[in-house]
């Protein structure tokens, strides 16, 4: 299995700031992603993050507000720019395991409010 | 209607108890199905892996797959309070297909002493 650490683990900001959100990953991963979980849903993909490429957003979510990196195997960062009450939520990072590619693992998330 | 559905709760029940958690799901292609607990604060941590129909048995966790009927089940036996927790169930595409599950909302689970 892998273990993935995040910071901040929580944070409150001022609308219209960024914070970025760092992922830790303690062995090498295929791929990396960066979801939302907001209270009483489902979890939901923000992203898939690629090593050296811009990452694969899904439906609803855009770049220039979720601006993604990947620089390496083992870690990405996910910033969330120009906040608005609407984005408290927490944000997880995952991971797929190398063993079996259709599991994935999961940070212990980023507690996010926006006043 | 949702490619997942699962009864949010909460569902309350006595220690040592037979806990039934379930889901339904839509997409008939879905292959591989899992079961994450996610403790209060905490990231979801995978629970149980299986593959197609079946069941698949750890400890005192029974996952159980009927493709047929587009049902999958997760039992806990002699449940602890330790159990309490949000289970939710998720279910990816096969092999050549896209990878990223599709999970359920949760249900949240309470065993009281």
């Amino acid at each position: 299995s892998a273990v993935i650490s995040q910071k901040p683990s929580r944070d409150i900001c001022q609308r219209g700031t960024s914070l970025t959100i760092q992922c830790q990953v303690d062995s090498q991963v295929t791929m990396m992603f960066w979801y939302r979980q907001q209270p009483g849903q489902s979890l939901t993909l923000i992203a898939t993050a690629n090593q050296g490429s811009e990452a694969t957003y899904e439906s609803g979510f855009v770049i220039d507000k979720f601006p993604i990196s990947r620089p390496n195997l083992t870690f990405s960062t996910l910033t969330v720019s120009n906040m608005s009450p609407e984005d408290s939520s927490i944000y997880l990072c995952s991971a797929r395991a190398l063993e079996y590619q259709e599991t994935q693992y999961f940070g212990p998330g980023t507690r996010l409010l926006v006043l | 209607q949702k490619e997942v559905e699962q009864d949010p709760g909460p569902l309350s029940v006595p220690e040592g108890a037979i806990v039934s958690l379930n889901c339904t799901y839509s997409n008939s292609a879905f292959q591989y199905f899992m079961w994450y607990r996610q403790y209060s604060r905490k990231g979801p941590e995978l629970l149980m892996y299986t593959y197609s129909s079946g069941n698949k048995e750890d400890g005192r966790f029974t996952a159980q797959v009927d493709k047929s009927s587009k049902y999958i089940s997760l039992f806990i036996r002699d449940s602890q309070p330790s159990d309490s927790a949000t289970y939710l169930c998720a279910m990816s595409l096969t092999s050549g297909g896209s990878y990223i599950p599709t999970f359920g909302r949760g249900t949240s689970l309470i065993v009281h002493p």
